[in-house]
Formats: structure tokens, sequence, C-alpha cells
């Protein structure tokens, strides 16, 4: 069985300040980790994945997370906040053994401000 | 370019009327899948597909709830009869094993009022 926590549902950042987005994972198998942004009214867009290989896994956007197995965390960065970066977040697992079953968190809120 | 396609985007109906809701996944993907969301329960995987055959339905209500593909360019989910608390963005997802890129992609959603 696998799981997500997030941790905060609201999370808010000036603009031009660093992004960080908290996700622990359980997992009973070696683990996919994904980061997804929802937008109001928009579906799921992909940020980043880490599938295995190496661990810091940059995505679209700026935003970067690091795999973390003694921690099992997935954290999600990004250095500098722009207005367009206030979504929805959402840190997914995917049990390596069963493509595409994606156990979501909750999701965290983002909002910006100048 | 390609993207998985849902209709309708909005739907509102009334309680016991039978809803249907469909999706065109990406050509080419052999996979797919069904998640609703609300406000309690989050993200929810109700079902998936895999060449057309269902490998699990295990969150989807049973007694109402039903989901097809008749070909592999239609996946359909119905409810009948549906009810107020069935209101939900309902999301479906395409994608292929094995291949270099592990994700799925996601329709923009049906979002459905039951009244």
């Amino acid at each position: 069985a696998q799981s997500v926590t997030q941790l905060g549902s609201h999370v808010s950042v000036s603009e031009g300040a660093l992004v960080l987005l908290r996700c622990n994972y359980s997992s009973s198998v070696p683990p996919y980790l994904f980061w997804y942004v929802q937008y109001p009214n928009q579906g799921l867009q992909l940020l980043l994945k880490y599938t295995t290989g190496a661990t810091l896994v940059k995505g679209i956007n700026g935003f970067e997370a690091e795999f973390k197995k003694s921690e099992t965390s997935f954290h999600l960065t990004k250095p500098s906040a722009h207005m367009s970066d206030a979504a929805e977040y959402f840190c997914a697992v995917s049990e390596s053994d069963s493509w595409g079953k994606l156990q979501f968190g909750a999701g965290t809120q983002v909002v910006v401000t100048p | 370019d390609a993207r998985v396609t849902q209709t309708p985007r909005h739907k509102v109906t009334e309680m016991g009327q039978e809803v249907t809701m469909r999706c065109q996944p990406i050509l080419g993907h052999n996979t797919v899948f069904w998640y609703r969301q609300t406000m309690m329960q989050g993200l929810e995987l109700l079902a998936y597909f895999r060449n057309r055959a269902p490998l699990d339905d295990s969150g989807m209500p049973k007694d109402r709830f039903s989901a097809e593909m008749p070909d592999a360019t239609l996946a359909t989910l119905k409810i009948q009869p549906s009810e107020p608390r069935d209101s939900a963005v309902y999301f479906c997802a395409s994608g292929s094993p094995g291949t270099a890129n592990t994700e799925a992609f996601f329709g923009q959603g049906t979002r459905l009022t039951v009244v």
C-alpha cells in the first residue's frame, strides 16, 4: 500500500522568495514520485517525476525536487517565486510494479504575494 | 498537439438522471484512468484500463457507476442514477507503461453538478 502526505494545505510566498512544498510518502516497493500542478478549472500538468537514477530531478518552470529515500521525502522547490506559480500542487506516488496508479496527496495551494 | 479530450467540460443534471462522461485518450496510449476530485476526498482513482480491458475498478461504486472502453479511442464513465454526492470533477488520463515517458497525461476534466 502507498500513501502521500503533503505538509501544509496553504502556502503563501512573496514574489522572488523560495518556494518549498513538502511531500512525504510511504510505499512497500520502490516508488515512482511525481509533482503535478493544477491551475483553476484546468487539469493536472506534470511538473517533474522521479523514477530511477539521479535523485535530484529538474522539471518545468524552474522547479526541482529531490528524492531522499532515507527520509521518504520528495520535496518540491523553486528558488524564486513568480506570480504565475500561484496554483495548487499535488505530490503523487505510483508503485513501480503498478504503473500509472497514482496515489495523490491532499494538495497544497500556493499564493504568491507581490 | 496530442492531448486527452474530455466531454462535456461541464454538466448539470438532476438527481436520478443518467450521466455519461467521455474521454478520448492520446492516440497510441494503451492505458486509461478515471480519477475523481472532490474537496472532501481529493483526487481518487476510480478505475483504469489497459488495452481496453478493465484492470482495476475497486475505487468505483459498483451499484451506480460503470466504465467502459468501446474502442481504443473512447472511454466512457456512466453514473445511473446520479446523486448529489457524485458532484465532483472527473478526470481522464492516458499513457503507456514501458515507454521512456513514464507519465500519465490528464484531460481538463468534466465538472459534474447533481442537483
